[in-house]
């Protein structure tokens, strides 16, 4: 369902340093599963996704770990820049066209 | 560059003139989405298009309305916006094959005056 909250958790870290963004997911039938960067006034960006299938995908920079057992869900930036400053949404699938977000995080990354 | 294109980036209306916000697509996607996006929360699925058929979510009021006249543009019709209507709104496509993430255009931010 629709996540809602007026304050995003958020996470502040110095420019060089990794940053693990943290996500929770509701639904144990979601097999398909997303991150999303949102700078500013634009719209949502694909980061990277992983199948249930997998525990660990790794991307340019970025790494996704999925725990079913926990259904967690966390992104791993490396050598974060202050480019990469944005909120962060996950977004799970259980079915096709039902894609759900969870409710964001602000990341701030410090020069 | 194939991509999602959304006009106006930003619009003004009055209390209760209605008002369409456009989407047209590069991608040749068969589905086409609409959001609603309020401030630090995440988007809301309004309804989408799987080519012509239109899938409405349960709770989308009904002063949200949609038309997909042809594969590339998606219209987003509200008849009569309330203060509650101003957001960011955001279309997205995907192609509707296997499981794949949505492409997001840059969002048309909307207020009510």
């Amino acid at each position: 369902g629709e996540s809602v909250g007026l304050h995003l958790p958020t996470l502040s870290v110095q420019e060089g340093d990794n940053s693990i963004i943290n996500c929770a997911y509701s639904n144990s039938a979601s097999d398909y599963f997303i991150w999303y960067k949102q700078e500013s006034g634009k719209g949502p960006q694909f980061i990277i996704d992983i199948r249930s299938n997998m525990d660990k995908r790794q991307g340019q920079r970025v790494t996704v770990l999925l725990n079913k057992t926990v259904k967690h869900l966390s992104l791993q930036i490396a050598a974060t820049q202050p480019g990469d400053s944005a909120v962060y949404f996950c977004a799970e699938d259980p079915s096709y066209g039902k894609l759900t977000f969870g409710q964001g995080t602000i990341l701030t990354v410090h020069p | 560059d194939a991509m999602v294109i959304q006009n106006p980036r930003y619009q003004v209306t009055q209390f209760g003139k209605p008002v369409t916000l456009s989407c047209s697509q590069t991608l040749n996607h068969n589905v086409m989405y609409w959001y609603q996006q309020k401030s630090s929360q995440a988007p809301k699925l309004l309804f989408h298009y799987y080519d012509k058929d239109f899938n409405n979510e349960a709770d989308t009021p009904d002063n949200f309305q949609s038309r997909r006249p042809n594969t590339s543009f998606c219209f987003l019709d509200i008849r009569s916006p309330g203060l509650g209507d101003a957001a960011m709104y955001l279309c997205a496509t995907s192609t509707g094959q296997g499981r794949n993430s949505r492409n997001f255009g840059p969002g048309t931010r909307l207020t009510v005056t």
